[in-house]
């Protein structure tokens, strides 16, 4: 069965560094072809793309946080991670990861979705 | 960048047909896909390219475009299809995935 699942700190202090984790099953980053994004969902609000890395490495990033953000991969344990620097309240969200084929970005969806994290920032 | 419009909410009777649209600048010419996002549940692919269902996704979920404008549309609406959709696109301008604001669908 093919599933992701995010991990991450519940609670992170405002300029703090929030780390999330996308764990992989059934199916292996290694793989050519499989790309993966991360999402995030503020409460009561619409779904917004924050980066995407291809299987070659390639990484694309939200303009509007590219600053802010990083993520790499680690094949060999099957987790893509996404680094968020200076935390703010406003990024307190629930935060997606989700699996793509490279020759499906333009015409294909992202299926499946993890479970999410809700990640609170907050004093 | 390019923006993607939806209804804040849709509401029709059990049995009946809904449909969601999803407004963006020539979406006829990209591949739209559809998330269904039940309360509290992360969101679930329902249609991909315009009008493929993915295995599992009952017929009565449909998607079309044409010009402007993407629809997806849901026959025989059960109460269990009460959720939020949201509609997607990769927008090759930016290289950025877009989302539009997300539809209430109720079943009443």
């Amino acid at each position: 069965q093919v599933t992701v699942k995010e991990s991450g700190p519940e609670l992170v202090k405002p300029t703090e560094t929030l780390t999330l984790t996308c764990s992989v099953s059934g199916f292996s980053l290694s793989n050519a072809g499989v790309s993966v994004s991360w999402f995030r969902q503020p409460p009561g609000k619409a779904l917004e793309w924050l980066a995407h890395i291809f299987s070659n490495d390639d990484t694309l990033y939200n303009s509007s946080l590219r600053s802010r953000l990083t993520i790499s991969k680690d094949p060999s344990k099957g987790q893509v991670v996404l680094i968020m620097i200076n935390a703010a309240p406003t990024d307190t969200a629930t935060y997606y990861c989700a699996r793509i084929f490279d020759y499906d970005i333009l015409t294909g969806g992202f299926d499946p979705w993890g479970q999410g994290t809700l990640v609170t920032v907050s004093s | 960048s390019y923006v993607l419009t939806q209804p804040p909410s849709v509401s029709m009777a059990p049995g009946k047909t809904a449909r969601i649209t999803c407004g963006g600048d020539n979406i006829g010419s990209k591949s739209v896909h559809w998330y269904q996002q039940m309360p509290g549940q992360a969101p679930v692919l329902v249609i991909s390219s315009d009008s493929e269902r993915p295995s599992g996704i009952p017929a009565r979920f449909s998607g079309s475009t044409s010009g402007n404008t993407a629809t997806l549309t849901i026959s025989r609406l059960e109460a269990g299809d009460e959720a939020d959709y949201y509609c997607q696109v990769w927008d090759t301008t930016s290289d950025h995935v877009i989302f539009g604001g997300g539809t209430k669908l109720t079943v009443l």
